[in-house]
């Protein structure tokens, strides 16, 4: 997806490894997110982040953290890789409620043995 | 948990023919919007219908919004192979800005 960038595509981590997973994007847009998406749950936002330095919890955010120390920038870090953490993550930026709504990365597909 | 819940959860149609799937929601929003899926990529934004407006259109896509009973509908008419895919309904509190999405709908059009 032009201008949402997430990497690497594909990560293959042991338990207990630390991990993360980046994600860039061009527009400015104020609003990033994290979701992850499993089978049978859709997606779950772990977490969001309204602007440079403001970060929010989602619905799922225990054994993640995330930082933004630039409007462009929306890294998510697993701390200790656990396999329930293996899934496919995706990021997403927004410039508020308007009429574009979300523009999503190409994912990152995670598995965690 | 989720807001949205869609209807059916898989559809298979035959090319040219119309699709139609359905969205519950819970509580009140501000809009609601829907997606596509392609397998292996990320979610593509569709269309976006506000919680005053009732029915929306672009190309072959309608959707329609009932906020008295919390539901949404997305119909795609003359149906493509293209279009096979999984579509999401997501939605935005009316004090909020973040989206919760259900758990989509998988349509395979056959050609």
């Amino acid at each position: 997806d032009a201008g949402i960038t997430q990497s690497p595509r594909y990560k293959i981590t042991e338990t207990g490894r630390q991990v993360t997973l980046m994600c860039h994007q061009t527009w400015s847009h104020s609003y990033m997110f994290w979701y992850r998406q499993d089978l049978g749950h859709g997606l779950r936002l772990i977490y969001y982040s309204a602007a440079a330095d403001i970060t929010d919890k989602g619905e799922v955010p225990d054994g993640y953290v995330v930082s933004r120390s630039k409007t462009e920038n929306f890294p998510l870090t697993l701390e200790s890789a656990t396999r329930s953490q293996t899934s496919v993550y995706f990021c997403a930026s927004s410039e508020g409620q308007g009429e574009d709504g979300y523009t999503f990365g190409s994912g990152t597909r995670l598995t965690v043995v | 948990s989720q807001q949205g819940e869609e209807d059916p959860q898989a559809l298979s149609i035959q090319e040219g023919e119309n699709a139609t799937m359905n969205c519950s929601y819970k509580t009140s929003i501000n809009n609601l919007q829907w997606y596509r899926q392609n397998s292996g990529r990320g979610l593509v934004h569709l269309i976006l219908i506000r919680s005053n407006e009732r029915e929306k259109h672009s190309g072959r896509l309608r959707v329609t919004l009932d906020t008295s009973k919390k539901s949404s509908s997305l119909l795609i008419t003359a149906s493509r192979a293209a279009d096979t895919a999984s579509y999401f309904c997501a939605t935005d509190a009316e004090d909020d800005y973040k989206l919760s999405f259900g758990a989509g709908t998988t349509v395979t059009v056959r050609a």
